[in-house]
């Protein structure tokens, strides 16, 4: 059974600075993975999605990379937001396949102005 | 635009009563998930379906039942409410494709008294 892992729980950071968050699970055989932004009280909304095959995807200032070997991705924010305060999420396919998400419990993020 | 459409934000029920959400999707999607998320615990996954009349059991069925009749409308049952389904529940679906994401509703905040 698909586990995610995210860490850290929660981050406060001041604008300005570059910021890594971070995802395991534990069976590599993923189809691909995805990163979520949620703000409080709201659905989801998909950021990046890395397929199976890839070793990274961008978009504007987030860089997700993606090490099925290792069980790990990776979300990279630039020059944080004040607009970029949210909960990310990692989210992997529970049975390796193109079925239902396995989520992390996710990254509450604060980015200071 | 992909849109996923919760028929309620908000709903109060009592317990023991048979409760429907609705959700309906306008991007002609194969897939349709139903989550729940509850703090402490993050998003997991109920149900799911394929197609349609087709269903498949999440990690958290019980007590649950959903309908797909048609292409575009994924409904959760609960069967008799319990307080313990108090909970925040997300639709999402999505295409065959590897490289598409999931796609969210704003989710229904659904409270059994």
């Amino acid at each position: 059974k698909q586990e995610v892992t995210q860490i850290p729980a929660a981050l406060s950071v001041p604008e300005g600075e570059n910021l890594v968050l971070n995802c395991s699970f534990t069976d590599s055989a993923i189809y691909n993975l995805q990163w979520f932004r949620q703000d409080p009280g709201k659905g989801l909304t998909s950021l990046l999605l890395i397929q199976s095959s890839q070793r990274e995807q961008t978009s504007g200032r987030l860089n997700a990379s993606l090490d099925k070997s290792s069980g790990r991705s990776t979300l990279y924010i630039a020059a944080s937001q004040p607009g970029d305060s949210a909960t990310y999420l990692c989210a992997a396919p529970a049975h390796g396949g193109a079925d239902g998400l396995t989520f992390g419990k996710g990254t509450h993020l604060i980015i200071q102005p | 635009d992909v849109k996923v459409t919760q028929s309620s934000r908000y709903l109060v029920k009592r317990t023991g009563e048979k409760v429907f959400l609705e959700c309906v999707q306008d991007m002609d999607h194969e897939n349709m998930f139903w989550y729940r998320q509850d703090p402490g615990l993050g998003l997991r996954l109920i149900y799911f379906s394929y197609d349609v009349k087709m269903k498949e059991k999440g990690d958290i069925p019980e007590g649950y039942s959903v309908s797909r009749e048609k292409k575009e409308r994924f409904s959760l049952i609960l069967e008799s409410a319990s307080t313990n389904q108090t909970s925040m529940y997300l639709c999402a679906s999505s295409s065959n494709l590897s490289n598409q994401p999931q796609h969210f509703g704003d989710g229904t905040r659904l409270s059994i008294l």
